[in-house]
């Protein structure tokens, strides 16, 4: 079985300052891992994805995701946050040694950016 | 490119009653997905096409939901009778067969039971 744990509802942060929201996954095998984000009112959009390879990975909208194996975590990151930022990011992955495509969601987490 | 279209894009109806969902996702995607997403909660998996055929309905709700993806193209989500937990956002998104492929989602149709 595989899962997707997103410990915080909300992160708050000042427009300007480093964004982190974190991700932690269970799978069998390896993880195909991803980061989707949902504005108000829109389906969900792809953000970044972990496949293989380097463990920093970079993204749209300047936002980038570091996978930890060790600690089976693939936190989402920016360096400088803006406060059009704000929206809803999902965190899914998928077993990449399973015979399942279906991709597994977190509930997400409200990133607010504060002018 | 065209995104994924969604059909409608609000319904409000009477429980009990029925409803239905349509969906057309990117022209070459031969996998389509159509989630729920219950307000507060990310997108629960309903059923997985591949092409024409089902890959996983494991999580549909058999005895008032149904799907289908006729000509391996269009797909329509249909629930008969409706309940008020059913109130939720039904998200389609279809991708590349690879199982590393991304997602691209459609807007989705927001459901309102009463």
């Amino acid at each position: 079985a595989q899962s997707v744990a997103q410990p915080e509802d909300q992160v708050n942060v000042a427009e300007g300052n480093p964004l982190t929201v974190k991700c932690t996954y269970s799978v069998s095998g390896n993880p195909y891992l991803f980061w989707y984000v949902q504005y108000p009112n829109r389906g969900l959009q792809f953000l970044l994805k972990y496949i293989t390879g380097d463990n920093l990975v970079k993204g749209s909208y300047g936002f980038e995701a570091e996978f930890n194996k060790s600690q089976t975590s693939f936190h989402l990151k920016k360096p400088s946050a803006l406060v059009s930022d704000s929206a809803l990011y999902f965190c899914a992955v998928r077993d990449a040694s399973g015979g399942s495509y279906i991709p597994t969601f977190g509930r997400g987490t409200s990133l607010i950016v504060h002018p | 490119e065209a995104g994924v279209a969604q059909s409608p894009r609000y319904k409000i109806i009477e429980k009990r009653q029925s409803v239905a969902f349509w969906c057309n996702p990117i022209s070459g995607h031969a996998t389509l997905y159509w989630y729920q997403q219950i307000l507060g909660q990310g997108p629960k998996l309903l059923i997985q096409f591949q092409n024409n055929g089902v890959v996983d309905d494991s999580q549909l709700p058999k005895d008032r939901f149904s799907a289908e993806r006729l000509k391996g193209v269009d797909s329509t989500l249909k629930i008969q009778p409706a309940k008020l937990e059913d109130s939720a956002v039904y998200l389609c998104a279809s991708s590349f067969a690879g199982k590393n492929e991304k997602l691209f989602f459609g807007s989705g149709t927001q459901l309102s039971v009463l």
